[in-house]
């Protein structure tokens, strides 16, 4: 595609659900990254995809937090459980993955928890 | 991994000042220095980065600097407009991971 994409666009979700955040990442990028941006604050970086190399999960807040990859391609972030400080907006990015590039972000996954 | 330090937290400044943001970073092996802006509601897009081989770099109003040996680059914006009011992240490589806290830059009429 043109860029990254993410669906679903918005989530409301009831508290203790799972929920399923999904990113395209741009067609022949190796690279794939989760964000968390909470309402004014920065990019807390949560999970690192890097072609068939073992994730960096150090950033994912706690075991609730999961994410694959799968043909290193499309990616979900999965939170079982949800609470409401999981309520954020959740932005993917891609990189052509040759270190220092540009990463390219999605519009992101706003994540509402009633 | 990398640490990143952004300074200040929120900036402001009237139309047609400059404004510089500084970071300093802890890994003496990152070598890609880019900086990003966020528009209010809108994702984060690259606006200039620069490497370790040059110690600045320059696209019209926007230049970025390097030092590493002190590890701290900095943003500066000149003759400063309205639509530069946005927050600002930087970060420090080999690999895109983890962001300064963001300096959100608001110009004044």
């Amino acid at each position: 595609g043109a860029g990254v994409s993410q669906s679903p666009s918005n989530k409301v979700t009831e508290k203790g659900k799972d929920v399923e955040l999904r990113c395209d990442p741009i067609s022949g990028h190796t690279a794939l990254y989760w964000y968390r941006q909470s309402l004014g604050q920065g990019l807390e970086f949560l999970i690192y995809f890097q072609g068939n190399s073992a994730p960096d999960k150090s950033g994912l807040p706690s075991d609730r937090f999961s994410a694959e990859r799968t043909g290193g391609s499309v990616s979900t972030l999965t939170i079982q459980r949800t609470q409401q400080e999981d309520s954020a907006v959740y932005l993917c990015a891609s990189s052509p993955g040759t270190r220092g590039t540009e990463a390219f972000f999605g519009q992101g996954t706003r994540l509402t928890v009633v | 991994g990398e640490n990143v330090e952004q300074h200040p937290s929120t900036l402001s400044v009237q139309e047609g000042d400059s404004a510089v943001i500084k970071c300093t970073y802890s890994d003496s092996a990152s070598n890609y220095f880019p900086w990003y802006k966020q528009e209010l509601g809108k994702r984060p897009q690259l606006i200039i980065d620069i490497r370790s081989n040059v110690g600045e770099k320059k696209d019209q109003r926007i230049a970025v600097t390097l030092n590493k040996t002190a590890k701290h680059f900095s943003l500066h914006i000149t003759e400063t407009q309205p639509e530069d009011s946005a927050v600002y992240f930087c970060a420090a490589t080999p690999v895109i991971a983890r962001f300064g806290a963001g300096t959100r830059l608001t110009v004044k009429p």
